[in-house]
């Protein structure tokens, strides 16, 4: 069965720290993988995706994740957070050829000024 | 503009009560979701609707129901509405095949008295 953890209920960084968010992941083969972002009130947004290829995929405001089969992890990055990133993170699976969505948990982010 | 609209976005409710909540989609997607979104619990999938009138439990069905007679449009009911199921509820679409890739309406905070 699929299976995704976002072992971090809660992260806390300051203003223009580096961050990563991690996330594990349990499937056979090769998932997609996603990151979305929910902002206060509001509904979930894609942040960015892989598919296959590059391990390293590019997302919005300057987020990033890295694919590794080897750890069966999808991290997301960003190399310098603003105040604004502050939200909720949520890794998501989907298998290949189905219907099948698995959504973490999600980490709560908050970015102290 | 693509978009996914909710309606209402706030209810308030007696137990026993009847519920509808409505959400719509600009972007003729076939593919659309209810989900429930409680604290600690991240999102859970209630039903998905492939196409009109294709409609498949998610993991908790269990007392609502839904509608799709048109493409743009689904509907998620409660018939008589418990005080368990207050929580903010989510709608989202999806192209085609691409289930994960999900575009999410701002939500629905019901509360059930």
């Amino acid at each position: 069965a699929q299976s995704v953890t976002q072992p971090d209920a809660r992260v806390t960084v300051s203003e223009g720290a580096s961050l990563q968010l991690r996330c594990k992941y349990s499937y056979s083969g090769t998932p997609y993988l996603f990151w979305y972002v929910q902002y206060p009130r509001q509904g979930l947004q894609l942040l960015l995706k892989y598919y296959s290829g590059d391990p390293v995929v590019q997302g919005v405001n300057g987020f990033e994740a890295e694919f590794s089969k080897s750890n069966s992890s999808f991290h997301l990055r960003k190399a310098s957070v603003h105040w604004s990133d502050s939200a909720v993170y949520f890794c998501v699976l989907s298998a290949p050829n189905t219907n099948k969505v698995v959504f973490g948990t999600g980490t709560r982010l908050q970015v102290l000024p | 503009d693509m978009k996914v609209t909710q309606m209402p976005r706030y209810l308030i409710k007696r137990m026993g009560e009847n519920v509808l909540l409505e959400c719509g989609q600009d972007m003729s997607h076939e593919t659309m979701y209810w989900y429930r979104q409680d604290p600690g619990l991240g999102l859970q999938l209630i039903y998905i609707s492939y196409d009109v009138d294709s409609n498949s439990e998610g993991d908790i069905p269990k007392g609502y129901r839904v509608s799709r007679k048109k493409r743009e449009h689904f509907s998620l009911i409660l018939d008589s509405a418990k005080t368990n199921q207050t929580s903010v509820y989510f709608c989202a679409s999806a192209p085609g095949q691409n289930y994960a890739e999900q575009f999410f309406g701002p939500g629905t905070r019901l509360t059930v008295l």
